[in-house]
């Protein structure tokens, strides 16, 4: 089956700093990326979608300068939380799909604590 | 707006079966998801249905009511590593997903 990773699996940065996490599908050509986050006990929120080569639509309420998402190539997608405060503190997940296929293949997740 | 129901928890014995159900108020309906979710990890697929009926994958059923907007996820033979959050998703018109909150199912032996 499709593998999506995701790097670092878990980091812990000090409030005012920037975190990039990485998603890459190791084996298939992801035309689109989404990007969620989790809060505890809580659904997955989708934060935004990429498709490779153009920016990001983000959702309603998600400040798009704030994290930061490139879409660069067909198997990489990076998010970057800028200036990140403690209330960024969660669990982000990235899923990737190929063309026209219904399925999204997740990645293992990024648990962010900021301190 | 979008709504996706399922019950917050649920507790089930070992050997035995469970039923999670899922409605759905979606704008636009292009197939129905259910995932399973470990504590601390990413989603795992499970099923998928767009056609109204029952798909069956191993222990795993999946049924779908377009008509009542109403699926159910079926788990057969409970084995302790079924306890797990199970996530019902739609996708709507634009075929971006919409996630139900996640029912919690606890396996007792």
């Amino acid at each position: 089956g499709a593998v999506v990773s995701q790097h670092p699996s878990r980091v812990i940065c000090k409030s005012g700093t920037s975190v990039k996490i990485e998603c890459r599908s190791l084996d298939f050509q992801a035309t689109t990326m989404f990007w969620y986050r989790q809060f505890p006990k809580k659904s997955l929120m989708l934060m935004a979608t990429s498709n490779e080569g153009s920016k990001a639509t983000y959702e309603q309420g998600v400040e798009k300068d704030k994290f930061l998402i490139n879409h660069a190539s067909l198997t990489l997608s990076t998010l970057t939380v800028t200036s990140a405060h403690p209330e960024d503190s969660s669990f982000y997940i990235c899923s990737a799909k190929a063309g026209s296929e219904y399925e999204q293949y997740f990645g293992p997740g990024t648990r962010l604590t900021v301190t | 707006g979008q709504n996706i129901d399922q019950p917050t928890e649920m507790t089930a014995t070992e050997g035995a079966i469970v039923q999670i159900n899922c409605t759905y108020q979606t704008s636009g309906f292009n197939g129905l998801f259910w995932y399973q979710q470990h504590a601390g990890e990413a989603p795992t697929f499970l099923s998928y249905n767009v056609l109204d009926g029952l798909e069956e994958k191993g222990r795993f059923s999946s049924f779908l009511s377009r008509s009542k907007g109403y699926s159910y996820l079926l788990l057969k033979e409970l084995q302790m590593k079924d306890s797990a959050s199970y996530l019902c998703a739609v996708m709507d018109s634009n075929y971006q997903l919409i996630w139900g909150a996640g029912t919690k199912l606890i396996i007792k032996p």
